[in-house]
């Protein structure tokens, strides 16, 4: 069925390390594609997103280029801050049962060394 | 802050008992979702209503129910409580119905069955 797969984490970097985060998807058609930030003891909060295929979201020095080619939409940031540290969610919007739903990858938990 | 509001913040209870979550959505959001989030299923959309009727269904189970009132607010309800139903509980809202609004989260509640 239609799914999200990111990278398996934990993952560490020192502060000023360049960051990627892959995620792939399987669905029918070119779902919109999010990611999704959680900071600790908070819940989720929009980091960037892209709605059709070859737009590229950024935010916050993070960006993602959604590739129908690859069905990815890998996060990337060139340097890395301590602050950066939480868990990071790539979703999609399927269509499930007859609906449109966003649909998680397990999440990847980041942790930045100064 | 997201403006999404979610009581209470813990909640620790019996197998068997009932319980009731409660999200209030930002101002003029029209529409509330509820996802679980527990470690061996990730993050799962459960039911999303729009302007006080039900608009799409996720993995909710028979034994949870949920609502939104005439204000908005949003119950939801867990009934038959298992082990397994320990978990972080968040609402979401978004200003319309579709899947490429942007969702905005609640801070979760947490529920822990013993």
């Amino acid at each position: 069925g239609d799914s999200v797969t990111q990278m398996e984490g934990p993952v560490t970097l020192s502060e000023e390390a360049f960051l990627t985060i892959n995620c792939t998807y399987t669905a029918t058609g070119y779902p919109s594609l999010f990611w999704y930030v959680q900071y600790p003891g908070e819940g989720l909060q929009l980091l960037l997103k892209a709605t059709k295929a070859d737009d590229k979201g950024s935010n916050k020095g993070f960006e993602a280029t959604y590739r129908k080619e690859t069905t990815s939409f890998h996060l990337e940031k060139g340097s890395v801050q301590v602050s950066d540290s939480a868990v990071y969610f790539c979703a999609a919007l399927l269509r499930v049962q007859g609906a449109q739903k966003l649909v998680f990858g397990q999440g990847t938990r980041l942790t930045i060394n100064p | 802050d997201s403006g999404v509001t979610q009581t209470p913040k813990h909640l620790i209870t019996a197998t068997g008992q009932r319980v009731t979550l409660r999200c209030s959505p930002r101002s003029g959001d029209l529409s509330v979702y509820w996802y679980q989030q527990s470690l061996d299923q990730g993050l799962q959309f459960l039911i999303q209503y729009y302007n006080g009727e039900e608009r799409a269904k996720g993995n909710i189970l028979e034994r949870f129910s949920a609502q939104q009132f005439p204000d908005l607010h949003s119950e939801l309800n867990l009934s038959s409580l298992e082990l397994g139903d320990s978990a972080l509980y968040f609402c979401a809202s978004s200003v319309g119905f579709r899947g490429t609004d942007t969702q905005y989260f609640g801070p979760g509640t947490r529920l822990t069955v013993l």
